[in-house]
């Protein structure tokens, strides 16, 4: 079983709708949860983080951590054709200098 | 600011060969790690190197090496290469490379192996 899963999709939706992602993740020592958006071609790029629980909204993006259940979510609100990309989440723990990243989610909005 | 580099962006080996890839960090980071991105796997963690050290190593094996150098600018060596090892490899540099320090990302190399 991999320390973090994440549904790869493909992921299709109208412009306009909610998009929402998902990360579960099996390694209790984590403490910061940051998504990932990666253009063809690209490197990712840091979209949000979070340390522990809690939400955080940056604009039309809104990143939720439930550690109790080990579960992460981005919600992506007003969804834009521009916002067509892979999504990752990513996970470390306290100090540490390795990443743990989801298989990543493809998502595609359609015009 | 520029941003991070990786060179060559495409490169094509046969089996058994070997070859380094480079990562030039932003100016100021003196961290840098690897990553190797395949469809299967997805994003997995190879090493880190900061100031010159390596402070830590993925699951890989040992054909997979790498060094930094004064300027931070850092080099991967896979060598007897696989088939396997046709990835996507990215490199990211951060200022301190620990936590949630954003790690910015190159483009890759995109090596494959026949």
């Amino acid at each position: 079983q991999k320390e973090v899963e994440q549904d790869p999709g493909p992921l299709s939706v109208p412009e306009g709708a909610i998009v929402s992602l998902n990360c579960t993740y099996s390694n209790s020592a984590f403490q910061y949860f940051m998504w990932y958006r990666q253009y063809s071609r690209k490197g990712p790029e840091l979209l949000m983080y979070t340390y522990s629980s809690g939400n955080k909204e940056d604009g039309r993006f809104t990143a939720q951590v439930d550690k109790s259940s080990k579960y992460i979510s981005l919600f992506i609100r007003d969804s834009q054709p521009s916002d067509s990309a892979t999504y990752l989440c990513a996970m470390s723990s306290q100090g540490a200098q390795k990443l743990v990243f989801g298989q990543g989610t493809r998502l595609t909005i359609n015009p | 600011k520029a941003g991070v580099t990786q060179t060559p962006r495409y490169l094509i080996k046969t089996r058994g060969q070997q070859v380094t890839l480079s990562c030039s960090p932003i100016s100021g980071h003196r961290s840098v790690s690897w990553y190797q991105q395949t469809p299967g796997q997805g994003l997995q963690f190879l090493f880190e190197y900061f100031s010159e050290t390596q402070r830590n190593k993925g699951n890989f094996p040992g054909r997979f090496s790498g060094r930094q150098f004064s300027n931070s600018r850092s080099e991967m060596n896979v060598s007897t290469l696989e088939l396997g090892d046709s990835a996507l490899y990215l490199c990211a540099s951060s200022q301190t490379g620990q936590g949630a320090g954003n790690r910015f990302f190159g483009p890759g190399t995109r090596l494959t192996v026949l």
